[in-house]
């Protein structure tokens, strides 16, 4: 089974709209890791917003803000009034358990977002 | 502060060449990372560092070898390249993991481009 799903592999939004790109998880651990990384077209990785299993208040990072629904396992990036340059991929991923086995990322296939004018 | 940075960006190897990617990080993290990046599936991890002189395997690690003789490099080589192994190629580094954001987020270098002909 997949441990991270991005169900949208491209959405098209308005400029200055609000939008949400889907992300949901799968694992038995109590203690994990979120994340939200965006790809431009230039191919760097760039860290947007984390989340950490036991925070109990939504991550907000500028105009990034992270809908965390730990029953229903979703992770949802929420981008407010986006911006031409936020054109790029987005992929969700997830960081299992702690110490010992590594900090290894699970990634999701990613969600190419497209602002319009 | 470069951050992580990866020498060469691009490079076209014939089947059966040898290479070595080198990534660099100035942050003085305990665990470093190399993924690769395929259309459509998202990053995977090939091998990890979580300290100098330990390398695990990741999730595809076959093809590839690693070392980490130095806290702040680590190389990765390809002893026999074939076609399957164009990608792009990204190096990682963390702190060692714990809860919270900067103990846990991988920070990205720029990646590799390798064309394997």
């Amino acid at each position: 089974a997949q441990k991270i799903t991005q169900t949208q592999p491209g959405m098209f939004v308005q400029e200055k709209e609000a939008v949400t790109l889907d992300c949901t998880y799968d694992t038995s651990d109590q203690s994990y890791g979120l994340f939200w990384y965006k790809q431009p077209s230039s191919g760097e990785m760039i860290f947007l917003i984390y989340q950490g299993s036991y925070d109990e208040q939504n991550a907000t990072e500028g105009r990034y803000s992270l809908n965390f629904q730990k029953a229903r396992k979703s992770a949802n990036l929420v981008i407010s009034a986006s911006q031409l340059g936020d054109s790029a991929m987005y992929f969700c991923a997830m960081r299992e358990g702690t110490t010992g086995g590594g900090n290894k990322l699970t990634f999701g296939t990613g969600t190419q977002l497209k602002v319009e004018l | 502060n470069a951050g992580v940075t990866q020498t060469p960006k691009f490079r076209v190897l014939k089947t059966g060449q040898s290479m070595t990617l080198l990534c660099a990080q100035d942050m003085n993290h305990e665990y470093m990372y190399w993924y690769r990046q395929d259309p459509g599936m998202g990053l995977r991890l090939i091998h990890y560092s979580v300290g100098e002189g330990t390398t695990a395997k990741g999730e595809v690690p076959d093809g590839y070898n690693v070392s980490r003789l130095k806290k702040q490099n680590f190389l990765l080589g390809l002893e026999s390249a074939a076609p399957s192994q164009t990608s792009v190629y990204f190096c990682a580094s963390s702190y060692l993991p714990s809860r919270g954001r900067v103990a846990d987020t991988q920070y990205f270098g720029p990646g590799t481009r390798l064309t394997v002909l």
